[in-house]
């Protein structure tokens, strides 16, 4: 059984270009959510997404977007690439009260 | 105000010590409760979920008090391979976002 898997694992971006990070959640879950960690910090909530619609937000601008598809995957994409966006992107998924899994992250440095 | 808020540690701690950690959280109105843990440059992972009752797994306790909106984790008989960062989750009121406090490293030595 399939953990929940992302692409790319690194990335390297120049500033002001775009980027798309993609994630399948584990098998039998519904809800992908997508969080943005800073090295040394927490990680820090963007957006979740269930039954292909954004239902909660966290305090990102909207250089940040995603999509859900049918079979539950998801894709994260950010726009004009800043500095500051360089961090691990974390999708996590679960299914209704369970806890989260992660998958290993997407490392993306902007320079 | 953070929503969780932990020690900010680092923790350095000989091995089989006694460490615990602690959290608060701001959110009254919050359901669920969890300690993760997080290896360097690796992802997250379910440590357990916190009770009312309180739980136990091992040589890991925890506890939480609602009244006072307090969280702790304590790992007895400390091992190298403890050597992580320590997360507190906090699930809100809706049942959906779960919150991250910052962390707490811990370092066991030899």
């Amino acid at each position: 059984d399939a953990g929940v898997t992302q692409s790319p694992t690194h990335l390297i971006k120049t500033r002001g270009q775009q980027v798309t990070l993609r994630c399948s959640p584990k098998s039998g879950h519904d809800t992908v959510s997508w969080y943005q960690q800073a090295l040394g910090q927490g990680p820090q909530f963007i957006f979740q997404y269930y039954e292909e619609e954004e239902r909660q937000r966290g305090n990102f601008p909207d250089r940040f977007s995603g999509h859900q598809f049918p079979n539950y995957s998801s894709e994260l994409n950010v726009n004009a690439l800043l500095l500051g966006d360089s961090a691990l992107y974390l999708c996590a998924s679960s299914l209704s009260v369970e806890g989260y899994t992660f998958g290993s992250g997407t490392r993306l440095t902007v320079v | 105000r953070k929503e969780v808020e932990q020690d900010p540690g680092p923790f350095n701690v000989p091995e089989g010590a006694t460490v615990a950690f602690n959290c608060t959280y701001s959110n009254s109105a919050s359901q669920s409760f969890f300690w993760y843990r997080q290896d360097c440059r690796k992802e997250p992972k379910l440590l357990m979920s916190v009770y009312s009752s309180g739980n136990e797994d091992g040589r890991f306790t925890a506890q939480l008090n609602r009244a006072s909106q307090y969280i702790s984790l304590l790992i007895r008989d400390s091992k190298l391979s403890d050597s992580a960062t320590y997360l507190c989750v906090v699930r809100d009121n809706y049942g959906q976002n779960f919150v991250f406090g910052p962390g707490t490293r811990l370092s066991v030595l030899p």
